[in-house]
């Protein structure tokens, strides 16, 4: 069974550009959800898909979109990057839009 | 008040001890309570998951929920070096969706 994997590792960019950051499912799951972690505090929610269609999102702002894909994959994008976006971004995967989410190793991103 | 309040510690104990890790909570619609493991600069790992209130064991790991208090709890036996990391509670109502976390609580168990 191959869990939940996350590209790139780490990434810096600067202030007004914009990242696109990804997501492999666990193999067997259908919903994926994004994550923001800042350094020292819990993770926050930002969005989930479940069969490509957006099924749920945090108090982020429209700037932060995002994708899913046939093959459940999914894609986080940011666009007008700011300093307050440095942090980590987790991707959760589940079935069926579960609580029981299993997560991947991360995105670091810093932004200068 | 934030919706899941956890005592960021850290928390410092003697390898085999027993350990306490703690959230309260104030959304009752919460129904389905996880505990998560993180070592630094790694993603959230799942360790245990628990529905409405009762008690749940994994060998050393013995989570309870309280949802008269909105409380809820995991103990770790015997504690090792190897669970220096730190845990975060979650929680999310039925529809399962956004999962709410605690700050996490930074645990150290030294040899």
């Amino acid at each position: 069974e191959t869990g939940v994997t996350q590209s790139p590792t780490h990434l810096i960019k600067t202030r007004g550009q914009q990242v696109t950051l990804r997501c492999s499912s666990q193999s067997g799951h259908n919903t994926v959800s994004w994550y923001q972690q800042a350094l020292g505090q819990g993770p926050q929610f930002i969005f989930q898909y479940y069969r490509e269609e957006e099924n749920g999102r945090g108090n982020f702002p429209p700037r932060f979109s995002g994708l899913q894909f046939p093959n459940y994959s999914s894609e986080l994008n940011v666009n007008a990057l700011e300093l307050d976006d440095s942090a980590l971004y987790l991707c959760a995967s589940s079935l069926d839009a579960g609580y029981e989410q299993y997560f991947g190793p991360g995105t670091r991103l810093t932004v200068t | 008040q934030k919706e899941v309040e956890q005592d960021p510690g850290p928390l410092s104990v003697p390898e085999g001890a027993i350990v306490s890790l703690n959230c309260t909570y104030s959304n009752s619609a919460f129904q389905y309570f996880m505990w998560y493991r993180q070592y630094s600069r790694k993603g959230p790992e799942l360790l245990m998951y628990t529905y409405s209130s009762g008690n749940k064991e994994d060998g050393r790991f013995t989570a309870q929920v309280d949802k008269s208090s909105k409380y809820i709890s995991l103990f770790i036996r015997d504690s090792q070096p190897s669970d220096s990391a730190t845990y975060l509670c979650a929680m999310t109502n039925q529809a399962g969706t956004a999962l709410i976390f605690g700050k996490g609580t930074t645990l150290s168990v030294s040899s």
